[in-house]
């Protein structure tokens, strides 16, 4: 069974670029989420997706952010224009729960650096 | 206030040496406290979830308990496969996120 699958796996860009990052979730899932590791602050919820609505989007940063998530196979996080401080390890995870998360399934991860 | 903490932030175990690590959580209206491992250059795997105090769950060496205020990740006779990154995750209230702790690095020396 194929996991969640997300690219790229690693990413260098210079501040002030659009950074893309994709997932594609287990077939079958209804929730999706995009996560954000760091060192400093751990895990961090950016963004939920049910049945590919967003449900709850309080985790983005700011303005600068955005998620998309138009068929059930398939979801973006868009970050334009770039800074330095968003550098992190990007994760997308999907889910078969609906009124909680219950067990999650995470991709690799994106490996972003922001120069 | 963090509302989910975890401790040790790293342990140094040697082969076969149990030990147990903790999480505690200030949240009220518990919903479910979930442990992950977390290897290197990974994402999270899924182990255990935990909905109330008194509740165990086992999986190999690893078992998890469940009190009103923190769970435990008791490990038993480690080997060295088991070094990874511990994380626990709750969610509580009307709120259906996941808030994790900032994970216990666990190292298992031969």
């Amino acid at each position: 069974d194929a996991g969640v699958i997300q690219s790229p796996r690693h990413e260098v860009t210079e501040m002030g670029q659009e950074v893309t990052l994709r997932c594609k979730p287990i077939s079958g899932h209804n929730s999706l989420f995009w996560y954000r590791q760091t060192m400093m602050r751990g895990l961090e919820l950016l963004i939920y997706f049910n049945n590919n609505v967003p449900i709850d989007d309080s985790g983005m940063p700011e303005d600068r952010f955005s998620a998309k998530m138009p068929n059930a196979s398939f979801s973006t996080l868009k970050i334009q224009p770039s800074e330095p401080r968003d550098s992190a390890v990007y994760f997308c995870a999907s889910s078969a729960g609906q009124l909680i998360p219950g067990e999650l399934f995470f991709g690799e991860g994106s490996r972003l650096t922001v120069l | 206030e963090d509302q989910v903490t975890q401790s040790p932030e790293a342990l140094r175990l040697q082969e076969g040496e149990s030990s147990s690590l903790n999480c505690s959580y200030t949240v009220s209206g518990l919903r479910g406290l979930f442990w992950y491992r977390q290897d290197p250059g990974k994402g999270p795997e899924f182990l255990f979830t935990l909905y109330s105090a008194g509740e165990e769950k086992e999986k190999e060496r690893l078992k998890a308990t469940l009190t009103k205020k923190e769970s435990f990740l008791h490990i038993t006779a480690p080997k060295p496969e088991d070094s990874a990154t511990y994380l626990c995750a709750v969610s509580w209230g009307s709120n259906y996120k996941l808030t994790f702790g900032k994970g216990t690095l666990l190292t298992v020396n031969p």
